[in-house]
C-alpha cells in the first residue's frame, strides 16, 4: 500500500503525559498537512510542511504542540502535557501540489483519560 | 469570515434510492471545490474536485455539481448502496492558498437496507 501511513491508529494516554503521531506520506508527495477531527465535524488544520519547512501553523497550534519534518519525508507530531480537550482524530495529508487532492492517512485516535 | 456550510447534518435514506447533499460556502475567489467520502474511523478519499469554472464532475454514481455565481455545490448519489453509508465532507480551498482548505462539517449519510 503506497498511501498515507500513520501510526499509532489509536492512543489512550493519562493527562499530563506526552504523546508522538508519526506520518509517512505517499513518497513523491512534497507538500504535507495535519489536521485535527472531533465527532461531528470537519478536519481542522492546524499545520502544513512543504517539503522540510514549515510554512504555516494554525493559531489551534498551542505551544503544547511541535510539529517536525526533519528529511522532508516522514512527519511528527508531539502533544506536551496532553489535556482532556486534546482528544481527537489526527489526521495527516499529502499533497503533490497545491492544486491536486490531498491524500489522507487513517488518522491516530487519540484519548485522555 | 470564508466558511463552508453544509445541508442537511444528517440523512437517512433507503438502498437504491437517489439523494443530494448540499455545500453553500462564502469563500471567494476560490480555487477549487471537492468533495470527500469519509468512512467512519478511516481518513476521508476524494470524490470530485472542480475549479471554479466548472459546473459538473462525475466519479461513477457521484456527480458534484457548482454554481459558482450562488457560491452552491451539490453531491448527487444515484442508485444508494449500503457501502455509501458515511460522511460526506465538501472542502473549499482560496485562490492563492493552497494549504488554506476549509471544510465542512460533512453530512451524515445512513443507507439502510
Amino acid at each position: 500500500d503506497t498511501g498515507v501511513s500513520q501510526d499509532p491508529r489509536h492512543k489512550i494516554t493519562k493527562r499530563g503525559q506526552n504523546v508522538t503521531f508519526r506520518c509517512d506520506p505517499i513518497s513523491e508527495h512534497n507538500r504535507l498537512y495535519w489536521y485535527r477531527q472531533t465527532l461531528g465535524q470537519g478536519p481542522e488544520f492546524l499545520t502544513y510542511f512543504q517539503n522540510e519547512a514549515q510554512l504555516e501553523k494554525s493559531r489551534l497550534l498551542s505551544d503544547r504542540f511541535s510539529a517536525e519534518r526533519p528529511k522532508g519525508s516522514f512527519s511528527t507530531l508531539e502533544i506536551q502535557r496532553t489535556e482532556q480537550g486534546d482528544s481527537a482524530m489526527y489526521l495527516c495529508a499529502s499533497s503533490l501540489n497545491s492544486n491536486q487532492p490531498q491524500h489522507f492517512g487513517d488518522g491516530t485516535r487519540l484519548s485522555i483519560l | 469570515k470564508n466558511q463552508v456550510e453544509q445541508s442537511p447534518q444528517s440523512l437517512i435514506i433507503l438502498e437504491g434510492k437517489n439523494c443530494t447533499l448540499q455545500c453553500n460556502y462564502t469563500v471567494s475567489p476560490f480555487s477549487n471545490l471537492r468533495w470527500y467520502k469519509q468512512d467512519t474511523g478511516r481518513g476521508p478519499v476524494s470524490l470530485t474536485i472542480m475549479t471554479f469554472s466548472e459546473n459538473t464532475k462525475s466519479n461513477g454514481r457521484y456527480t458534484a455539481t457548482l454554481d459558482a455565481d450562488t457560491k452552491q455545490s451539490s453531491l448527487h448519489i444515484t442508485a444508494s448502496q449500503l457501502s455509501d453509508s458515511a460522511s460526506y465532507i465538501c472542502v473549499v480551498t482560496p485562490q492563492g492558498g493552497g494549504f488554506k482548505t476549509i471544510f465542512g462539517a460533512g453530512t451524515r449519510l445512513f443507507v439502510k437496507a
